[in-house]
């Protein structure tokens, strides 16, 4: 079993609805979570991490953590065009940072 | 301030041939970490450097070693290349190690062909 699953998609969403991405963790101690995106020839680009349980918001993006069903969820309302791209969940293991692992993305495409 | 650069963009090799990497990380960041990212496996952890020691290294052949600097410039080397080897080489900053509490920055990478 992977530490982090992520369904590959793809996604696709019309523009203007909310595309939601999820991620399972298999190691119920992980203390930090993170949601990268990365553009086709691009490299990841931080966009969310969450802490604790709960949603936390950032523009149109927010997070949700549910630590007890061990999963991570990415939500985009809104949805454009601009943000077809992978999403990667990443998970750190423990407070050090030592075990950090990626997902391998979904692939979300937003339809004009 | 200036990101993570990478050099160089692209490379082709052939089997047998060596490869090193450069990544200079963002000013003032001190661990540099290096991934694989291939279609079928996605990132991979190679190694993590700080204050030039290698402070994590992931599962990879002795193939792959790496190095830090004392300006925190990081050069990653592959010798004896494999045609799986061709990757998308991704160097990231930090300030701190331990990525829990501050995620990643990521540079442009290196795509590796081995042929």
């Amino acid at each position: 079993q992977k530490e982090v699953e992520q369904n590959s998609g793809p996604l696709s969403v019309p523009e203007g609805a909310i595309a939601s991405l999820n991620c399972t963790y298999s190691d119920r101690g992980s203390q930090s979570f993170f949601w990268y995106r990365q553009y086709s020839g691009k490299s990841p680009e931080l966009i969310m991490s969450i802490y604790s349980n709960g949603d936390k918001e950032d523009g149109r993006f927010t997070a949700q953590l549910n630590k007890a069903s061990q999963y991570v969820s990415l939500l985009i309302r809104d949805s454009q065009p601009s943000d077809s791209a992978t999403y990667l969940c990443a998970v750190a293991l423990d407070p050090t940072g030592n075990q950090f692992y990626f997902g391998t993305g979904t692939s979300l495409t937003v339809i004009p | 301030k200036a990101g993570v650069t990478q050099t160089p963009r692209y490379l082709i090799k052939t089997r047998g041939q060596q490869v090193t990497l450069s990544c200079s990380p963002i000013s003032g960041h001190r661990s540099v970490s290096w991934y694989q990212q291939t279609p079928g496996q996605g990132l991979q952890f190679l190694f993590e450097y700080f204050s030039e020691t290698q402070r994590n290294k992931g599962n990879f052949p002795g193939r792959f070693s790496g190095r830090q600097f004392s300006n925190s410039r990081s050069e990653m080397n592959v010798s004896t290349l494999e045609l799986g080897d061709s990757a998308l080489y991704l160097c990231a900053s930090s300030l701190f190690p331990g990525r829990a509490n501050y995620g990643y920055t990521f540079g442009s990478g290196t795509r590796l062909t081995v042929v």
